[in-house]
């Protein structure tokens, strides 16, 4: 089956340390997303990429960093330097039409990422 | 920025009745989408209308624009517990090229048994 696995499920960061969330669709879609949703709030856009070796900051990209280097693969690594970084995060895929996007999100289970 | 604003923040219902929530956005729209949630997981895509249309609907679910009010509602007829859940809306802010959705802050809907 088609779809995006994000992993781990949990994750615990000690201070000062940098983790690396997994992301990998088999959709063959071209763009990707990481999304940060904090508790009882909406979902808030840290980078996205429309094509691979190519990547945007979202609204709250500092403290974070990506790479794109394959289309099935969007890693986000949260950095020391994201000073709040407990909160769950989610990866989407969308096939891109050559217009405006007449699709919607793919997106993964998540990650929840905890500091210790 | 966040461009959706869902309202209410929090409904609760019997199962058999009708659920509605809104949505107000602030920009131009290419077009509108619906997301769900349940608790601890991905977001499902549940329904896309475009800038010009007026009303869509898929099964239960019925969604409305209007874009000179910047304003889309999704109903949801003959409500389940399996129903319960957050409910999104995205909009695409009215770029030309590209794909990023920007996410409302949701409304979490209860249906009881």
């Amino acid at each position: 089956d088609g779809g995006i696995t994000q992993s781990p499920k949990y994750l615990f960061r000690k201070e000062g340390q940098n983790v690396t969330l997994s992301c990998e669709q088999n959709l063959n879609h071209d763009a990707m997303y990481w999304y940060r949703q904090d508790p009882g709030q909406g979902l808030r856009l840290i980078y996205y990429s429309q094509i691979v070796n190519d990547f945007q900051k979202g609204d709250i990209a500092e403290g974070y960093s990506v790479s794109r280097e394959k289309k099935e693969s969007f890693p986000l690594t949260v950095t020391s330097a994201q000073k709040n970084p407990t909160a769950f995060y989610l990866c989407a895929s969308s096939s891109r039409t050559g217009d405006h996007s007449n699709y919607g999100y793919t997106f993964g289970s998540g990650t929840r990422l905890t500091v210790v | 920025s966040q461009q959706g604003e869902e309202d209410p923040q929090a409904l609760s219902i019997q199962e058999g009745e009708n659920a509605t929530m809104n949505c107000s956005y602030k920009t131009s729209i290419n077009n509108l989408q619906w997301y769900r949630q349940n608790s601890g997981r991905g977001l499902v895509h549940l329904i896309l209308i475009r800038s010009n249309e007026r009303e869509k609907h898929s099964g239960r679910l019925r969604v409305t624009l209007d874009t000179s009010k910047k304003s889309s509602s999704l109903l949801i007829t003959a409500s389940r517990a399996a129903d319960t859940a957050s409910y999104f809306c995205a909009t695409d802010g009215g770029a030309s090229w590209t794909d990023k959705l920007i996410f409302g802050t949701g409304t979490r809907l209860q249906v009881f048994p």
